[in-house]
């Protein structure tokens, strides 16, 4: 059972490149989380969705989309990235909230934009 | 803005005392749930209580809610230097929404 795994691991983007991170997970969760972390700053949602087909916005949005065409992933994209877009960005995901049970994460993307 | 904020920032103690960590939050929740994160490491969920619950226990760990002041508390007891870790608090805000929301978390520091 891998839980939730996040390709790639690290990655270096020069200013205005476009990257997709993947994030895969197996125990069948309805719902997906992409967050970043900064120093200081806590955990900051950037998009999420509950459900194959579906995605919403969460709290830092822009400069991000996101996918979730199979219920197992949920990819996120930069189409252009900027300096401000490094940071650690983890995926997450859960049951249903109603199932009382918290979210899984994933070990992290070290991001760099220089 | 974030939705909860642990208190204090960082907490440094001895090995086998108990540490306690605060959390207060904004809106109504459903539930309020605690992480632990090692450095350079994801999120692993510790515990959960839902709203309408005052206190749960897991192991060493024991968690409050307070609804009516919108915080909760969370206790280690007889820390070990494996506890150390940053420690998130994370709500589930009943908007109608299903989004986590995390503060920016306590860092436990224990020395052995």
């Amino acid at each position: 059972n891998a839980g939730v795994t996040q390709t790639p691991k690290f990655r270096v983007l020069k200013t205005g490149q476009s990257m997709t991170l993947l994030c895969a997970q197996d125990m069948n969760h309805e719902y997906m989380y992409w967050y970043r972390q900064d120093p200081g700053m806590g955990l900051r949602l950037i998009h999420y969705s509950v459900g194959e087909g579906t995605t919403a916005k969460g709290e830092v949005p822009d400069g991000y989309n996101v996918s979730r065409l199979k219920k197992q992933n949920f990819l996120l994209g930069l189409e252009s990235a900027a300096p401000s877009q490094t940071s650690v960005y983890f995926c997450a995901s859960s049951y249903r909230a109603d199932r009382g049970e918290g979210a899984f994460f994933g070990q992290g993307t070290r991001l760099t934009v220089v | 803005s974030q939705q909860g904020e642990e208190d204090p920032q960082a907490l440094s103690i001895q090995e086998g005392e108990n540490a306690t960590m605060n959390c207060s939050y904004k809106t109504s929740i459903n539930n309020l749930q605690w992480y632990r994160q090692n450095s350079g490491r994801g999120l692993v969920h510790l515990i959960l209580i839902r709203s309408n619950e005052r206190e749960k226990h897991s192991g060493r760990l024991r968690v409050t809610l307070d609804t009516s002041k919108k915080s909760s508390s969370l206790l280690i007891t007889a820390s070990r230097a494996a506890d150390t870790a940053s420690y998130f608090c994370a709500t589930d805000p009943n908007t109608g929404g299903f989004k986590t929301i995390f503060g920016a978390g306590t860092r436990l520091f224990v020395k052995a």
